[in-house]
Order: C-alpha cells, then structure tokens, then sequence
C-alpha cells in the first residue's frame, strides 16, 4: 500500500523558515516523480512544486519561486521542501503527492499544517 | 498560472445527475488531454477519481465520468449518493511539469 507521511509543519514568524518533509513506503520511491500542492484554510487545492524521479526536473509555481526548494534523497525515500521568507499567504495544509504528466494513479498524504503569523 | 474556474457549488437530489464544469485556457485545458478530477471531504486528502479527462482510476465508481470540450473540462456524476456530498476539484497540466486547479465546487446532495 502506498503511503505518505508529511511532517514538518509548525508555527513560524514571517520571513522565517521551515523544512517539509515527505516519508514515502509501499511503492519504489526512486521510480516516480512527486509534487507539495497546498491547501489555505478554507480555500482550494493550489500546486505548489514539481521533481522528476531522479531530480532533474524541477518545476515551482510563481507565487513560491524564489523561496522555495523541493528536493528528494531517494535513499531515504524522502521528498523535502525548503521554505524560505515565508509570508501570511503560504499559511496552509501541505500535501505530498505522487502524480506526473501522464499518471493513471495519484496517492496523497494526510498533510502538515504551516501557519505563518507573528 | 491562473486557477482553473469552476461553480462555487452544485446541488442535487439522491438519484439525480449534477455536472460540474472546469473552464480553463488554451494553455492549460484546451491544450492537453491531461485534466484530472479530486473529490475531497472536509479533513481529508483529496481523492483521485478521473484522469486524462475521461480515465477512471481502479475502485472509483462508474456514476463518475469526465469529458472535455475546448478549453472547458466537465465531471458528470449520476445517480447521486448522500457519500458523494464533497467539495469537487478540477486540475490540468500547464505545460512544463506545471498544474493548475480549479477553484473548487462543494456539491450538496439534498
């Protein structure tokens, strides 16, 4: 069975930063691209940044460009994301998910809340 | 990578169909055969439930289908079922290894 597990999230001051992390089992980590897409409280579902199985692709979305870095150790199976000067606005859920550009399935994780607020 | 525009919410009774509409642009919907339907229940992770615009994964029941006309992708879901109540949400790929969801649409069933 496929399985995700985020952690990571916290409470942070704006401008400061958190590491997310993605645990993955059930399936080889290493043969398949991953995403964070992101959830504000109360609001829609908004993607948030790509890596291809082996890392050389690597994709964001404007509104974390520059601040945010996805990577993944797929000796740990592990995805990660950096978030750097982190500002009201990325207050949301973080998802994990395992989906690419032609997928038939897609698996997600329960999610970790990040809360930006001083 | 404007989000994807979809109906704030749709009702139906148990036993109707409701559709549930997804306008993109021609970057995103009118360009690939690649939109994708979650279903979500509050405080839960999004549910995978059709892909490539008309695909149902395994498991997912067949009251659930997809199509796409221009720039505009459509999720149909008959039969309605009490379960079915969720917020519904859109998602198409934007060209290089980009997304793009919808807004979101909460279905009632009455």
């Amino acid at each position: 069975e496929v399985q995700l597990v985020e952690s990571g999230g916290d409470l942070v001051q704006p401008g400061g930063s958190l590491r997310l992390s993605c645990a993955a089992s059930g399936f080889t980590f290493s043969s398949y691209s991953m995403n964070w897409v992101r959830q504000a409280p109360g609001k829609g579902l908004e993607w948030v940044s790509y890596i291809s199985s082996s890392s050389d692709t690597i994709s964001y979305a404007d509104s974390v460009k520059g601040r945010f870095t996805i990577s993944r150790d797929n000796a740990k199976n592990s995805l990660y994301l950096q978030m750097n000067s982190l500002r009201d606005e990325d207050t949301a859920v973080y998802y994990c998910a395992r989906f690419g550009v032609y997928s038939s399935s897609s698996h997600w994780g329960q999610g970790t809340l990040v809360t930006v607020s001083s | 990578q404007s989000a994807l525009t979809q109906p704030a919410s749709v009702s139906g009774s148990p036993g109707q169909s409701i559709t549930i509409s997804c306008t993109g642009t021609s970057s995103d919907v009118g360009s690939y055969n690649l939109v994708s339907w979650y279903q979500q229940h509050p405080g839960k992770a999004p549910k995978f439930m059709i892909y490539e615009g008309n695909k149902r994964p395994s498991g997912v029941s067949d009251r659930f289908s997809g199509s796409k006309s221009g720039n505009t992708a459509s999720l149909t879901i008959s039969g309605l079922q009490a379960e079915d109540e969720a917020d519904y949400y859109c998602c198409s790929y934007a060209g290089n290894t980009t997304w793009v969801f919808g807004g979101g649409t909460k279905l009632t069933v009455l």
